[in-house]
């Protein structure tokens, strides 16, 4: 079965750092990217950025481009979100999902993201 | 202010029918495929189509999907109950090189 689990639920104060995890298991860890999406409380689904463990090549959206880091490590089948330097703005639940990409003969490309982490709560509060 | 438009809210009653509309340009839903998620209250995004009409098993074929130009719709038919949740639309934008998802439209089961 194929399974996303995050780290718990983290308090932090502005100006302090954070990682957060997703630890994937059930299938070749290596072979999907993993994405990450924030939602803002009462708000809707924002892409963030995108990793592909095996050789941790890693695309971010432009909202999110130095802001944070994306990364991953293969040997144990996990990939990080981190911040160095929070905001209480950065005050949001976190999703990590698994990415799909299938191209047909014609080179049309399906992508989604069929598994998604339970969610990591983040609080930047002073 | 999200790339995809999604109306911010629809309702119906237990039976009936309910349409959600998603629209996008050219480098987004028209030249690629759309998927939906549902989010029920309190969890995480659960795929509900891919590849604009597909359903992964285990989705009720109450649920269908399409998509035609730039624009997507999931309609739900027989509304339950439990239907009561957010729907999302997303799908690759090939000028950000990255996803975009709709603003997500709040389902009310009257």
């Amino acid at each position: 079965e194929v399974q996303l689990v995050q780290s718990g639920a983290e308090v932090k104060k502005p100006g302090e750092s954070l990682k957060i995890s997703c630890k994937g298991s059930g299938y070749s860890f290596t072979s999907n990217w993993i994405g990450w999406v924030r939602q803002m409380p009462g708000k809707g689904l924002e892409w963030m950025g995108i990793i592909y463990p095996a050789d941790s090549d890693t695309r971010y959206s432009p909202s999110f481009q130095g802001q944070v880091t994306i990364s991953a490590d293969k040997s144990i089948s996990t990939a990080y979100l981190q911040w160095s330097s929070l905001r209480a703005s950065d005050t949001a639940m976190y999703y990590c999902a698994r990415h799909v990409r299938v191209d047909d003969s014609s080179g049309y490309s399906t992508r989604y993201f069929d598994y998604w982490g339970q969610g990591t709560l983040a609080t930047v509060s002073s | 202010q999200s790339v995809l438009t999604q109306p911010p809210s629809a309702s119906g009653t237990p039976g009936q029918t309910v349409i959600i509309s998603c629209s996008g340009s050219s480098s987004n839903i028209g030249g690629n495929s759309v998927s939906w998620y549902q989010q029920l209250p309190g969890t995480a995004p659960k795929l509900l189509f891919y590849g604009n009409h597909q359903r992964p098993s285990g989705v009720p074929d109450r649920f269908s999907g399409s998509k035609s130009g730039t624009s997507a719709s999931l309609a739900i038919s027989g509304l339950h109950s439990e239907d009561e949740a957010d729907y999302y639309c997303a799908s690759w934008d090939d000028s950000l090189n990255g996803w975009v998802f709709g603003g997500g439209t709040k389902l009310t089961v009257l």
